[in-house]
């Protein structure tokens, strides 16, 4: 069982509104947890990284949370752009670890 | 533009061919990364380079051979691929240490007749 569960899968949205994204993780001892956004064809570009301390990063119009009680993270995107379509993906980090743990994915479509 | 620069972006390749990926990073890192990703699939990690050494290696089949010939460079070997081996291949790159941010490049897109 992946221990990355992100939601919804995917989703579409009109340009110029606002949508939250998902991720539940299990992954433990806990070290941090980041962000992607990987674009069709292009390798994932890191948007946020947080650690167990952190409850909010803000990277322009994006914007991550953090609970590390419940084992939960949010993106949200604000404004949305059309360059905002993409696949977003929710990384988990154990401690001391170079093996990461991925999610699935949220496939973003933004229309005009 | 990725810091993180991979070749070729594309590469076809039939199943007797021997073939190599080519990965350079110029900011120090001295941790080094191979992945593969499928269509709609978040990447599964190949191998691990810390300080030139491996130091993962996921059950990846022989056909996959990695080398870092120095702090800079990653390459992967390919001989006698499968179908099943088409994917797209990305490289990364961190500061040495598990915890550190990974940077990705835009991979090389791979497809075996």
């Amino acid at each position: 069982k992946n221990q990355v569960e992100q939601s919804p899968q995917s989703l579409i949205i009109l340009e110029g509104k606002n949508c939250t994204l998902q991720c539940n993780y299990t992954v433990s001892p806990f070290s941090n947890l980041r962000w992607y956004k990987q674009d069709t064809g292009r390798g994932p570009v890191s948007l946020t990284i947080m650690t167990f301390s952190e409850n909010t990063k803000s990277n322009g119009r994006y914007t991550a949370t953090l609970d590390a009680d419940t084992k939960q993270s949010s993106l949200h995107i604000t404004a949305s752009q059309l360059s905002d379509s993409a696949s977003y993906i929710c990384v988990v980090s154990r401690s001391n670890d170079y093996k990461l743990s991925f999610g699935a994915g949220t496939t973003v479509t933004v229309r005009a | 533009d990725t810091e993180v620069t991979q070749t070729p972006k594309h590469l076809v390749m039939g199943m007797t061919n021997k073939k190599s990926l080519k990965c350079e990073q110029h900011m120090g890192h001295r941790a080094m990364y191979w992945y593969k990703q499928k269509a709609k699939k978040p990447p599964e990690l190949m191998f691990v380079y810390s300080y030139e050494k491996l130091s993962i290696n996921e059950s990846v089949p022989s056909r996959f051979s990695p080398e870092c010939p120095n702090s800079s460079l990653l390459n992967l070997h390919l001989h006698a691929l499968q179908p099943e081996d088409s994917a797209l291949y990305l490289c990364a790159s961190s500061q040495a240490g598990g915890r550190r941010p990974q940077h990705f490049g835009d991979g090389t897109r791979l497809s075996i007749l």
